[in-house]
């Protein structure tokens, strides 16, 4: 059973606008959460993560949000950019023996 | 990439067949992971490790073995392969409290 949801498998945005990817989860257990981009024939890369005593963390263009008591996390890509069009994972850990668990990804295309 | 490299980074191979795929790593990570993805089910995890012989199983372990003989090496063993398998594979490796960092991953394809 799929404990990390990403329920859009695709997204199109126009460039300069917002890009908003969203991702559900579970377990009660995990604290952690990541995203991750990947390129086509490249492995993911890590992009931002947040624990659980967050509810917000920001790196440059990238946001994270999370609300814990609904179990959500959100992306959010400020000014979206053509190269940021990519698959985006969302992944969670908690007191797991440090198993991570992904989404689904969803691919994110940024038209210029 | 971290210092992570996968080998091979692909196969092509037939059902009934060994496989083992390679990982190895220059950070002296405690962690590492083996996932495959495939489309519609994103990275699910196979085994990882937690120190040399150290070893546990992941959500898609069965047919998979794993060993770890070194700290820089684990290498994932398809016993006798079969089409279902036929994936993309990634090692990861991670610290244990920081993000995972993943290789540029092996395609495997099972005829």
């Amino acid at each position: 059973d799929q404990q990390v949801k990403q329920n859009s498998p695709s997204l199109s945005v126009q460039e300069g606008r917002i890009s908003i990817l969203n991702c559900d989860y579970t377990n009660s257990m995990f604290d952690y959460f990541l995203w991750y981009k990947k390129y086509p024939a490249e492995g993911p890369t890590f992009l931002i993560s947040i624990s659980s005593i967050k509810d917000k963390n920001e790196d440059g263009r990238f946001t994270v949000f999370l609300n814990k008591s609904a179990k959500h996390l959100s992306l959010h890509i400020v000014p979206s950019q053509p190269g940021d069009s990519a698959v985006y994972f969302c992944a969670a850990s908690g007191n797991t023996g440090n198993q991570f668990y992904f989404g689904t990804g969803t691919s994110l295309t940024v038209i210029p | 990439d971290a210092g992570i490299t996968q080998s091979p980074r692909h196969k092509v191979t037939e059902t009934g067949t060994p496989v083992t795929l390679r990982c190895h790593q220059t950070e002296n990570h405690r962690y590492m992971y083996w996932y495959r993805q495939d489309p519609g089910h994103g990275l699910r995890l196979i085994h990882y490790s937690y120190g040399v012989k150290d070893t546990d199983k992941g959500e898609v372990s069965d047919g998979y073995s794993v060993s770890r003989s070194k700290t820089e090496d684990f290498l994932l063993t398809l016993e006798s392969a079969t089409s279902s398998q036929t994936s993309v594979y990634f090692c990861a490796i991670g610290t244990g409290d920081s993000p995972l960092h993943f290789g540029n991953g092996t395609r495997l394809t099972v005829t």
